[in-house]
């Protein structure tokens, strides 16, 4: 595809299960970002792959966020025993270098409600 | 260290006047500044970028104005639209962080 594209666009889940939300990524960008966007708020960070490096988590909240990159492409974010501070949309975002030094291209989010 | 913090949250300028947003960092190492656009239900793209040094730079009616002693930069968009009605995120990053860090948000409303 020509652009990052993440799926479901939407999602309701109900209080303590588990969500997987998906991205993929540009084809050929080695670096792949998670960010969470609440209602009103700014870009939080949430985790980042680069090619084959140890993934920085230091941005996800708690122990119930995980985040997995097959095969350097595509990438699941998962979130166990939701809350209802979860809810908010899910930004992924993908660049050829480390976002430092290259443009970052987002995916449309996942938007994320947790009741 | 690691904030960039951004003002105001929210603006409201008529059609044909100039807004500005503005940004302040604290961490010397940051040498790349970008800004973001975002309309509603859309993911954020790169709209204007900078690096520290220069102190402007200028695509059509978007300028980024850039303080390095201050720490500070800016967003100016001149002859405002009501289609550059969306919301602005500044970001800074340095080559080793290898992640950008994004200011609050700046909910830009042109009025007709």
């Amino acid at each position: 595809g020509a652009g990052v594209s993440q799926s479901p666009s939407n999602k309701v889940t109900e209080k303590g299960k588990d969500v997987e939300l998906r991205c993929d990524p540009i084809s050929g960008h080695t670096a792949l970002y998670w960010y969470r966007q609440s209602l009103g708020q700014g870009l939080e960070f949430l985790i980042y792959f680069q090619g084959n490096s140890a993934p920085d988590k230091s941005g996800l909240p708690s122990d119930r966020f995980s985040a997995e990159r097959t095969g350097g492409s595509v990438s699941t974010l998962t979130i166990q025993r939701t809350q209802q501070e979860d809810s908010a949309v899910y930004l992924c975002a993908s660049s050829l270098v480390g976002q430092g030094s290259a443009e970052a291209f987002f995916g449309q989010g996942t938007r994320l409600t947790v009741v | 260290q690691q904030q960039v913090k951004q003002s105001p949250q929210s603006l409201i300028v008529q059609k044909g006047g100039i807004s500005i947003i503005n940004c302040a960092y604290e961490n010397t190492a940051f040498d790349y500044f970008p800004w973001y656009q975002q309309f509603p239900g859309k993911g954020p793209a790169l709209l204007i970028a900078i690096r520290p040094d220069v102190s402007e730079k200028k695509e059509g009616r978007f300028t980024i104005s850039f303080n390095k002693s201050a720490k500070q930069f800016s967003l100016h968009i001149m002859d405002s639209q009501p289609g550059d009605s969306a919301t602005y995120f500044c970001a800074a990053s340095y080559q080793g962080a290898q992640k950008l860090v994004f200011g609050q948000g700046t909910r830009l409303t042109i009025n007709p």
